[in-house]
């Protein structure tokens, strides 16, 4: 398996605008996470699906912020509109329900805001 | 990351012993693990340990947990600069049937010569 893939790997956007973020998890894996890195806040937890149904989205910043799972293979998270404190690094995680639980991460989007 | 705490940086000389420390919240945390980030890279894992063990060996890797302080420690031996790196605590927490993985901010691992 290719691992977690996510895209773009890179986002400049002006303030405003809309943003999709995707990510493609392990084949098999149950679980999917949204995280979001920034030196001010270290790595949160946005939110996470389990089956493609959203389990807990409480991490998710604020109305502008929405997540999607329409199937096993397939997750967006978008924001509109952005502004600038949203530039982070959004990672996104999948793992198989086990004793063990190891998460998966993908590459990042490095997302910046003008 | 609130909830898990690491000091955010470390720095030691090629060679020496790196302790990176953490502290979490969860008493019922079952897992407990560290991950790696290089630069421009997601995190991968590097070890994990299990709540009801105390101590954990993986080649130069030393993970102890003291569960009453909920107090978890990563040793790194013999140092390399390949291990320049920024180091994640994080701890399962289940709930309701699901579990989530919460991670520390990070501790940033600088190896000097």
């Amino acid at each position: 398996d290719a691992g977690v893939i996510q895209s773009p790997r890179h986002e400049v956007t002006e303030m405003g605008q809309e943003v999709t973020l995707r990510c493609k998890p392990i084949s098999g894996h149950d679980y999917l996470f949204w995280y979001r890195q920034t030196m001010m806040r270290g790595l949160e937890l946005l939110i996470y699906f389990n089956n493609n149904v959203p389990i807990d989205d409480s991490g998710m910043p604020e109305d502008r912020f929405s997540a999607k799972m329409p199937n096993a293979s397939f997750s967006t998270l978008k924001i509109q509109p952005s502004e600038p404190r949203d530039s982070a690094v959004y990672f996104c995680a999948s793992s198989l329900q086990g004793r063990n639980t190891e998460a998966f991460f993908g590459q990042g989007t490095r997302l910046t805001v003008v | 990351g609130e909830d898990v705490e690491q000091s955010l940086f470390l720095s030691v000389r090629e060679g020496d012993s790196s302790v990176i420390n953490c502290t979490y919240t969860d008493s019922s945390s079952t897992y407990l693990y560290w991950y790696k980030q290089e630069p421009g890279a997601g995190l991968q894992l590097l070890t994990y340990i299990f709540s009801n063990m105390d101590m954990k060996q993986d080649q130069r890797l030393t993970v102890l947990l003291n569960k009453k302080d909920k107090h978890l420690s990563l040793r790194i031996a013999d140092t390399q600069t390949g291990d320049s790196a920024i180091y994640f605590c994080a701890e399962r927490r289940d709930s309701g049937g699901y579990n989530k993985l919460i991670f520390g901010a990070g501790t940033r691992l600088a190896v000097h010569p």
